[in-house]
């Protein structure tokens, strides 16, 4: 069956410092990965996805993912995180015969000015 | 930007109750989920709904659980005889046709509470 782990449950940073969350997915076929963020109060919003191509993806408000299919892994990063970034952080994948998202367990990601 | 709404956001039911979640997916479209989160743990699929049908749901979504698009705007999950291990914060989602590879788009959730 499909899993994700996302091994970083919270992460606390300095602005201005880099950000890495790991995400590893279980499953041998072709997926589509996704990343998503949850602001405080607010709803999970898309950051980007992967599904074939290039397999560093940039996505909004200055976040990239790599896709290393050898490993298994699409990591999140940013270079240089903001406050406004404070947020729960959730990997998922699916795959093209099945569209239901399989989640992490998200990170919290708390920066700090 | 247009968004899936739910109603209501927080759902307070005496266990063995009848509730009803309701969801307005984004207008245009076809495909329809419904998720839930139970507090400290994963959000977790329950069931994809297209075409008027259910596509796929998973082992948690028995025969307590029923989906509905009653008209061409809302998408409800129904939860019949609640039990304590029904309180989850339930999310909505839909997409459009382009595939699997289409983001899912999420309504803020309904908290579901039962006493």
């Amino acid at each position: 069956a499909q899993s994700v782990s996302q091994h970083n449950h919270h992460v606390i940073l300095s602005e201005a410092a880099s950000l890495e969350l790991g995400c590893n997915y279980s499953y041998g076929g072709t997926v589509n990965l996704f990343w998503y963020v949850q602001y405080p109060g607010q709803h999970l919003q898309l950051l980007l996805k992967y599904f074939s191509g290039d397999p560093l993806v940039k996505g909004i408000k200055g976040f990239e993912a790599e896709f290393i299919k050898s490993k298994f892994s699409f990591n999140l990063r940013k270079p240089s995180v903001q406050w406004s970034d404070t947020a729960e952080y959730f990997c998922a994948v699916n795959s093209y015969n099945t569209d239901k998202l399989i989640f992490g367990t998200g990170t919290r990601l708390q920066v700090f000015p | 930007e247009p968004e899936v709404t739910q109603t209501p956001s927080h759902q307070v039911t005496q266990m063995g109750q009848e509730v009803i979640l309701r969801c307005v997916p984004i207008s245009n479209h076809l495909y329809f989920y419904w998720y839930r989160q139970i507090l400290g743990q994963k959000v977790e699929f329950l069931v994809s709904f297209y075409n008027n049908e259910i596509s796929e749901k998973s082992e948690i979504f028995d025969d307590q659980f029923s989906v509905e698009r009653p008209d061409g705007s809302n998408f409800t999950l129904k939860i019949r005889s609640t039990k304590l291990e029904d309180s989850a914060m339930y999310f909505c989602a839909s997409r459009d046709p382009g595939g699997a590879n289409q983001p899912q788009h999420f309504g803020d959730g309904t908290r579901l509470s039962i006493l």
